[in-house]
Formats: structure tokens, sequence, C-alpha cells
């Protein structure tokens, strides 16, 4: 079956500079998510989005900013890095099912491990 | 808010050895879902189990159960016989209709020949 693909695997980026990470969900799937996990931690919901509308905003800097497309992939745009930016960065998708009002399972991508330097 | 507690930070087994993994989670909401998800040292977020609120019934799949109690607020998830390749770090997580995922903290599963 096919599962959430994210781009690209690892990054290495110095300070101040800006990154891209991409994420194309399960076909069907219409919403998409976007954690960040510190090394240690567990995931922290930073945006999600519905039908390319934002559907929700957990602990997101004001220096990222995401998106989602027509062809529902999503990308995760970071500016002016920081150290503390260094971390797995997973997207995950799932559908959202109208007739019963519930968001189903959401299945991760493998990540995007981002390093600072 | 919602909230997962995985009080065991780490655990370590010797193979074949039986292990449970522990999740007490609280929300106000009636309809809630749990779920259940396996981090290996590669890196990859893999799910395992979903439960609703209103489904209280225990889950078998193999070498793996899970003991869902409502009114001890837990979702409890027992390994049978494990092996190597069980080692990782399993995170019990919580969502609800209004809001996305929360996980726990992990707990770090290490399984020794």
């Amino acid at each position: 079956a096919a599962g959430v693909i994210q781009s690209p695997r690892h990054l290495i980026k110095e300070k101040r500079e800006t990154a891209t990470l991409k994420c194309y969900p399960i076909p069907r799937h219409d919403t998409v998510y976007w954690y960040q996990q510190g090394p240690g931690q567990d995931p922290q919901f930073l945006i999600s989005f519905y039908e390319k509308m934002q559907s929700d905003k957990g602990s997101i800097p004001d220096r990222f900013s995401a998106q989602q497309f027509s062809d529902y992939h999503s990308e995760l745009n970071m500016s002016s890095l920081e150290l503390g930016d260094s971390a797995l960065y997973f997207c995950a998708s799932s559908e959202w099912l109208v007739a019963v009002g519930r968001q189903e399972t959401q299945y991760f991508g493998p990540g995007t491990r981002l390093l600072v330097l | 808010a919602q909230k997962v507690t995985q009080a065991q930070t780490e655990i370590s087994v010797v193979e074949k050895e039986d292990v449970t993994l522990d999740c007490v989670y609280e929300t106000r909401d009636t309809t809630y879902y749990l779920f259940w998800y396996k981090q290996p040292p590669s890196g990859e977020l893999v799910f395992l189990i979903r439960r609703n609120s209103f489904d209280e019934q225990n889950e078998i799949s193999g070498r793996y159960s899970w003991n869902f109690q409502k009114s001890t607020s837990s979702f409890n998830f027992t390994i049978t016989a494990s092996q190597v390749v069980d080692s990782a770090v399993y995170f019990c997580a919580l969502s609800t209709l209004y809001s996305t995922l929360t996980f726990g903290k992990g707990t770090m599963l290490l399984v020794s020949p």
C-alpha cells in the first residue's frame, strides 16, 4: 500500500538559512499534519490542513509557515533557522469521514531529519 | 486539554519474556481515540492500533495485545514472547473530535538476546 512520502529525508542547513520540507499524503487522504520531534522527545504537533485550508495550529514558530496545494501535497517552510530547530520532522495524513464527522487514523511518513549548524 | 502519561521511561527484558507497556490518559471529551505507535531505531513512526472510546473490547494481534479500561483510563499494551526486533520506543497517543494527536513521552523497550 502507498505510504506518506517526505522529501528530503536528510537536510543540513546553517543558522539563519531557510529550508523547505515536502510531504505527499497517501492517495485519497485529504488532511495533512506536521509534527516536530526533538531528540529523545515525543512528537509535537505543529499545524494541519484539510482540503487546502489550515484546520488546526499547534506550537509552530512564527518563522515557519506551511500550505497544502491542490494536489494535496504540503510544504513546510522554515526561515531564519536556529540550532534548536534541529529535529525530526514528520508529516502525517488521514482521511476525514464526512458522513460520520470523524477524522481517521493518522499515518506517518518516514520523516525529514534536519540538522542546523 | 488532553494528557497521556507513560510512566515507564525504559524497560529492559530478555527475549521470550512478556512485557506490558502502561498508558494512562486524561480527557474531558466523551468521544476520543487511543493509539499506539512504534518508533524503531530507524526513526519512522509505525501505527499499531486504534481504539475508539465507545469500544472497550480488548484486541489481540499475533504477539501483541491491548487492554482498554475506561474505568481506570488506561490503554495498556502487552507483547508476548518478546523478540529483539521489538526493541523500539513505543508511544501511546490520544485524539478527540476537536484535537489532534497528543502523545505520551514514550517508553523505550530494549529486548536483549
